[in-house]
């Protein structure tokens, strides 16, 4: 049972536009949530996160929007790039005391920013 | 630092045959992970470990064995190997705070 859920598998983008990738989750336990970029023959690496005590987090181009009562949020890339073009994964987890649980994955998104 | 690393790259392995899969983190790490990752899906957590001589089964333990005699290594042993282990396989660690650290994988394919 997927409990991360990201349901489009692709999104095609003009470069200087927004790029907004959306993620779903059914477990109310999760807390935390981070996402994840993946270039082809390279391990995921770590963008950006937010915890379920805020709503919004923001890194320079990339801000994560948390909506807890629908269980959702969003990655918003702002302006997007050619090199944005990567898959991204949205993860979850819970807290535990200090430490961070184990990592639930979505399927992931092809991004694709076009010049 | 190197971080992780996960050697080999890649491998090629008739049904029934048996490998190991290394990895190995200099970050001080206790948090380890393998994790399977295949096409159009997301990662599915294999085994995982707390620390040294700690491990424990993720969501798709059958099929591959782990030890952890020391922080630094994490290695994931195939036995019997099938066609459904075709997969790209992430090794990550972790400190505890922030996120997983992810090794660049080995793409699998048994034939």
């Amino acid at each position: 049972d997927q409990q991360v859920k990201q349901n489009s598998p692709s999104l095609s983008v003009q470069e200087g536009r927004i790029s907004i990738l959306n993620c779903d989750y059914t477990n109310s336990m999760f807390d935390y949530f981070l996402w994840y970029k993946k270039y082809p023959a390279e391990g995921p690496t770590f963008l950006i996160s937010i915890s379920s005590i805020k709503d919004k987090n923001e890194d320079g181009r990339f801000t994560v929007f948390l909506n807890k009562s629908a269980k959702h949020l969003s990655l918003h890339i702002v302006p997007s790039q050619p090199g944005d073009s990567a898959v991204y994964f949205c993860a979850a987890s819970v807290y535990r005391g200090s430490t961070l649980g184990r990592l639930y994955f979505g399927r992931g998104t092809q991004l694709t920013v076009w010049p | 630092n190197a971080g992780v690393t996960q050697t080999p790259k890649f491998r090629i392995l008739k049904i029934g045959q048996s490998m190991t899969l290394q990895c190995t983190q200099d970050m001080n790490h206790n948090y380890m992970y393998w994790y399977r990752q295949d096409p159009g899906m997301g990662l599915k957590l294999i085994y995982y470990s707390v620390g040294a001589g700690i491990t424990d089964k993720g969501e798709v333990p059958n099929g591959y064995n782990v030890s952890r005699s020391t922080t630094e290594d994490f290695p994931l042993r195939l036995e019997l190997a099938a066609p459904s282990q075709t997969s790209v396989y992430f090794c990550a660690s972790f400190g505890g705070a922030d996120t997983q650290y992810f090794g660049p994988g080995t793409r699998l394919t048994v034939l």
